[in-house]
């Protein structure tokens, strides 16, 4: 089975502070996400990586950033944490960009910037 | 604005009876369509999906149905078990963006026993 691995399950940061939030992933896929899912508002995309040190803007990637140095690992990045980025944050990998690809998701880091 | 939307937070069934769950959708751009389930503590999974080309997938208890000129999908579940209890989010891609998925607000299913 795939595994999706996300560091932390629950953080509490305050504002102002850096941020980093890890993923791993054990298939040797191609593509990771980070999406957040906030009530009312489904899960939204905020980075895409489709190669290492490849990225893409998603949706809501303005106060993010993304590093992915290793195939396996995809890092978020809250450069100055705000009190509007406390989410459930869910990272996913998927092994190509064919239509039929499911995700794969891992079980969510839920942030609190107080 | 939204493009996928659930207009149902939440759902409760009976043990044995059929559930559905509906989504609409505004942009006529997309052309595949999956439905991901997700219970508390753990992230989403894959369900079922389809493709515009179609107009129902089965897969066991679950089928979903698409009517394109309405924009709209349903997700049945025939009979509906305890297990089933979770949040359904639908979800549409288009063809000139396939990796990027766009998610609906999720609908909380409970299934009583």
């Amino acid at each position: 089975d795939v595994k999706v691995t996300q560091s932390s399950r629950y953080l509490v940061k305050r504002t102002g502070e850096k941020v980093f939030l890890e993923c791993v992933q054990d298939m040797d896929h191609e593509n990771m996400f980070w999406y957040r899912q906030d009530p009312g508002l489904g899960l939204r995309l905020i980075y895409f990586s489709y190669d290492v040190k490849m990225k893409e803007k998603g949706d809501i990637p303005e106060g993010y950033s993304v590093s992915r140095e290793k195939k396996e690992r995809f890092s978020l990045i809250l450069e100055s944490a705000s009190t509007n980025q406390t989410s459930m944050y869910l990272c996913a990998s998927s092994f190509s960009q064919r239509r039929n690809e499911k995700l794969f998701f891992g079980s969510g880091t839920q942030l609190s910037v107080l | 604005d939204q493009q996928v939307k659930q207009n149902s937070p939440s759902l409760s069934v009976q043990e044995g009876r059929i559930s559905i769950l509906n989504c609409d959708y505004t942009n006529s751009m997309f052309d595949y369509f999956l439905w991901y389930k997700k219970y508390p503590a753990e992230g989403p999974t894959f369900l079922i999906s389809i493709s515009s080309i179609k107009d129902k997938n089965e897969d066991g208890r679950f089928t979903v149905f698409l009517n394109k000129s309405a924009k709209h999908l349903s997700l049945h579940i025939v009979p509906s078990q305890p297990g089933d209890s979770a949040v359904y989010f639908c979800a549409a891609s288009r063809r000139d963006s396939s990796y990027k998925l766009i998610f609906g607000s999720g609908t909380r299913l409970l299934v009583r026993p």
